[in-house]
């Protein structure tokens, strides 16, 4: 079975700061995909990223990166210099392809960026 | 490229009705899945058609269903409506199944 955890239900930093959100899943599966969502209040998924189980490499796009470490089962977020436009509800991801295609979703973590 | 829509965007029905809700994918998408979400279980898979065929299921009743036409368009359609089925209801599509999914507004549906 699949599990997404983010335990991390809610967030709150003030502008400027750095800010880190979990995500640590669970799968029997090698061969899997990871994702980050973010949802506004106008309540759309927005898709930030994918990474695929084989790629370990780390990234970076803008004040937003993400670190994937299997050997912790954890791809983390992390927005740096957060602004109040990233406030927002962030959802973890997890796929297994090849087999019954039904992703599972963490809980989300509700950042609020104060000004 | 337009983004994947949804109508109605917002909806109150009472209970026993049915509503029907509709989705239209990213231009060249071919997949389309649904999702349920509620404060309380969080963001929950549906089902998911592929060329007009139902690929995947969630876990939910048979009140719950859905169609794809020709065009990618999909619709779902919740039967004999309860309370708990007050929700945000998502459509995503993807060029195909295990693809990246891109997300609609979604439908806020009250149920009375």
């Amino acid at each position: 079975a699949q599990k997404v955890t983010q335990a991390q239900t809610e967030i709150s930093v003030v502008e400027k700061e750095d800010v880190t959100l979990d995500c640590v899943y669970e799968t029997r599966d090698t061969t899997y995909y990871l994702f980050w969502y973010k949802q506004p209040p106008s309540g759309e998924l927005v898709f930030l990223i994918r990474r695929n189980s084989f790629d370990e490499q780390n990234e970076i796009s803008g004040r937003y990166s993400w670190n994937f470490q299997k050997s912790t089962s954890s791809f983390n977020f992390t927005i740096t210099a957060s602004q109040v436009v990233d406030s927002a509800v962030y959802f973890c991801a997890l796929i297994h392809p090849g087999g019954s295609y039904i992703p599972t979703f963490g809980r989300g973590t509700s950042l609020i960026v104060h000004p | 490229k337009a983004g994947v829509t949804q109508t109605p965007r917002y909806l109150i029905k009472t209970r026993g009705q049915q509503v029907t809700l509709s989705c239209s994918p990213i231009s060249g998408h071919r997949s389309v899945s649904w999702y349920q979400q509620t404060p309380g279980q969080g963001l929950q898979f549906l089902f998911e058609y592929f060329s007009e065929t139902q690929r995947n299921k969630g876990n939910f009743p048979g009140r719950f269903s859905g169609r794809q036409f020709s065009n990618s368009r999909s619709e779902m359609n919740v039967s004999t409506l309860e309370l708990g089925d007050s929700a945000l209801y998502l459509c995503a599509s993807s060029l195909a199944t295990q693809e990246t999914q891109y997300f609609g507004p979604g439908t806020r549906l009250l149920v009375l």
